[in-house]
């Protein structure tokens, strides 16, 4: 079974510019989670999806954070535009349906640089 | 304050030593607990999880949940130096879906 893929590895922007970062979860995964994790803590959580609809965006930074999953597949998440504090690692995960514990699949993760 | 918290280290331990990582809580409607081991450079992979108290044993490895201390521990017995990595510990409630993280503890283990 393929893990979850992510692109690109690595970014590197200035801010106030765009960028995107791309995931693919584990064939079959309905449930897919975008975090941040900031360099020595624990990832946070973004957004949630459910197919391609948002279960959980409370922690999203909406005014320049923006995330979809159009066909419940491939999910895209972008920052426009980025501040210095968006530096971080974008970890994509996902999830199958009736696990009770919850486990999830983390794809490699985009690792974001902001100069 | 956090809803967990995890002492970040660095931890460093010689070859065949126990270690012993830990989290606490405050919210007492966790129900599930995890550790994930992170490598660098990679993303994280469960490793462990227990649901409600108890212990759970797996090879080298013990989970430890006692929920009226609020505290979590993994234990890791004859460590070896590819046991070096970021040991995430993760939390939720029973019927929700989000995962709550520590800190994590960065270990090394010095052959």
């Amino acid at each position: 079974e393929a893990g979850v893929a992510q692109s690109p590895r690595y970014k590197i922007i200035e801010k106030r510019q765009s960028v995107a970062f791309w995931c693919n979860p584990i064939s079959g995964h309905a449930t897919l989670y975008w975090y941040q994790q900031i360099l020595g803590q624990g990832p946070k959580l973004l957004i949630q999806f459910q197919n391609n609809g948002v279960v959980d965006d409370s922690q999203l930074p909406k005014d320049r954070f923006s995330a979809e999953r159009l066909k419940g597949v491939d999910s895209t998440l972008k920052i426009q535009p980025a501040k210095l504090e968006d530096s971080a690692v974008y970890l994509c995960a996902s999830r199958r349906t009736g696990t009770a514990y919850n486990e999830q699949f983390f794809g490699p993760g985009t690792r974001l640089t902001v100069l | 304050q956090k809803e967990v918290e995890q002492d970040p280290g660095p931890l460093s331990v010689p070859e065949g030593a126990i270690v012993s990582l830990n989290c606490t809580y405050s919210n007492s409607a966790f129900q599930y607990f995890m550790w994930y081991r992170q490598y660098s450079r990679k993303g994280p992979e469960l490793l462990m999880y227990t649901y409600s108290s108890g212990n759970k044993e797996d090879g080298r490895f013990t989970a430890q949940v006692d929920k009226s201390s609020k505290y979590i521990s993994l234990f890791i017995r004859d460590s070896q130096p590819s046991d070096s990595a970021t040991y995430l510990c993760a939390m939720k409630v029973q019927g929700a879906q989000k995962l709550v993280f520590g800190q994590g503890t960065r270990l090394t283990i010095n052959p």
